[in-house]
């Protein structure tokens, strides 16, 4: 178990429609990452939050957006779903501060939320 | 931009036996860390091992171990005693060194790995 827990772990839903994917991260770990992985691109970031601030964008579609609250859970959601959003998406945690002993640079993923868009 | 290449997308290897899985990276970067992760059927991506650039003696965990040539920008993995539960894809990923945090991944496409009995 990585400590990541992501909510919920499938959904099917249709085109045009909006989803919310939930993520908790490690117990203290400051930043988030979000990955797609489909078929055909295969696994590609996102979107980081770091202590509730957005940090770093990458490959990240209009449609969707994503947010930090206080207590540090991170939230991705899509609108106006399309066939081509199915995918596994990810969200990964990491320690995104120097600490004596920490294994800072590794990201802990989550199992996922398998998106199915009908 | 980093990118990674996996050329191999798929092996097979006996039980017990070694099997090696190759990436290749582009970076003009100096500074920056290698992973290779696994991702079973369970589709859970796992930690297998770890590499900072700036190291010159090569990362090993068990029976992992890898290959790092930074001047020919290679990052081999290597299974020794290949086991039934090593089935897996296992991706190559590579991280830009950032002072005070970490940075996104950037994965290969992938090889996967089938361990016959």
């Amino acid at each position: 178990d990585s400590g990541v827990t992501q909510t919920p772990k499938h959904l099917i839903t249709a085109t045009g429609q909006r989803v919310t994917l939930r993520c908790s991260p490690r117990s203290g770990d400051l930043s988030v990452y979000w990955y797609q992985q489909s078929l055909d691109q295969g696994l590609q970031f996102l979107i980081q939050y770091y202590n509730g601030e957005e940090r770093a964008k990458g490959n990240i579609l209009e449609r969707f957006s994503a947010q930090q609250f206080p207590d540090l859970h991170s939230e991705l959601n899509l609108s106006s779903l399309e066939l081509g959003d199915s995918a596994l998406y990810f969200c990964a945690s990491s320690v995104a501060r120097t600490l004596a002993g920490a294994h800072k640079n590794i990201q802990y993923f989550g199992a996922g939320t398998r998106l199915s868009v009908l | 931009a980093q990118t990674v290449t996996q050329s191999q997308p798929e092996m097979s290897v006996q039980e017990a036996e070694t099997v090696t899985l190759s990436c290749t990276y582009d970076t003009s970067e100096n500074n920056y860390y290698l992973f290779w992760y696994k991702q079973p059927p369970s589709r859970q991506m796992i930690l297998v091992i770890r590499q900072e650039a700036y190291k010159q003696q090569n990362a090993t965990e068990n029976r992992f171990s890898v290959n790092f040539q930074k001047a020919a920008k290679s990052f081999s993995l290597k299974i020794s005693d290949s086991q039934l539960g090593d089935t897996a894809m296992y991706f190559c990923a590579f991280m830009k060194h950032f002072q005070g945090g970490s940075e996104k991944l950037v994965f290969g496409k992938g090889t996967k790995l089938t361990v016959n009995p």
